[in-house]
């Protein structure tokens, strides 16, 4: 069975920092693109992050550019997002989830928050 | 880049079909083939029902399909259950730089 189990999420101070993980099992994580997803409260899914199936390509939305960084473990089977200088409007339930094909995303872990507030 | 456009809410009755519309560009949804739906359920993750526009995962039900015409794609829900009522976002891949682009959601509602 597919499993995506994010942690790391908590209550941090504008300018600071989080790291988010996510925990896979039930496939071949080295051979699949991941990505981060998020969703503020009430609003819709934004696109967050994308990494290749072997962490040497990296994208990222114009929103979080120079401030977030995605990697991942493919040993450990685990995704990591590396998030710096928050601001208020990152606040939003962060997912991660398992890339199909391009743009697809088939399996969605449950998400953590990530609360920015002073 | 803009997100995709999608109706804040649509409804149907039980047993009836509806369609939702999720419009773009030629510079993104019109451009691939990429098209996914997800089904999100009030506090639970996304759940992909469609991807490549058209194309089922194994276990989502026929009574979702869906289309694409040129920069806008279409979801129809047919044999509307209760269970259906949720947000249903697309999205689309943007190309290298923009990469994944979401709709901002319709919310169903089953009368």
């Amino acid at each position: 069975e597919v499993q995506l189990v994010e942690s790391g999420g908590g209550l941090v101070q504008p300018g600071g920092a989080l790291t988010l993980s996510c925990a896979v099992s039930g496939f071949t994580f080295s051979t699949y693109a991941m990505y981060w997803v998020r969703q503020a409260p009430g609003k819709g899914l934004e696109y967050v992050s994308a990494i290749s199936s072997n962490g040497g390509t990296t994208y990222y939305a114009d929103s979080v550019k120079d401030r977030l960084s995605i990697s991942r473990d493919n040993p450990n089977n685990v995704l990591h997002l590396q998030m710096g200088s928050l601001r208020p409007e990152d606040t939003a339930v962060y997912f991660c989830a398992r890339g199909l094909k391009l743009g697809t995303l088939d399996f969605w872990g449950q998400g953590t928050l990530v609360t920015v507030s002073s | 880049q803009s997100a995709l456009t999608q109706p804040p809410s649509a409804s149907g009755s039980l047993g009836q079909s509806v369609t939702l519309s999720c419009t773009g560009t030629s510079s993104d949804l019109g451009g691939y083939k990429y098209v996914s739906w997800f089904q999100q359920l009030p506090g639970k993750a996304p759940k992909l029902i469609i991807y490549d526009g058209t194309q089922r995962p194994s276990g989502v039900p026929d009574r979702f399909s869906g289309s694409k015409s040129g920069n806008t794609a279409s979801l129809t829900v047919s044999g509307l259950r209760a269970e259906d009522e949720a947000d249903y976002y697309c999205s689309s891949y943007a190309g290298s730089n923009v990469f994944l682009l979401f709709g901002g959601g319709t919310k169903l509602t089953v009368l």
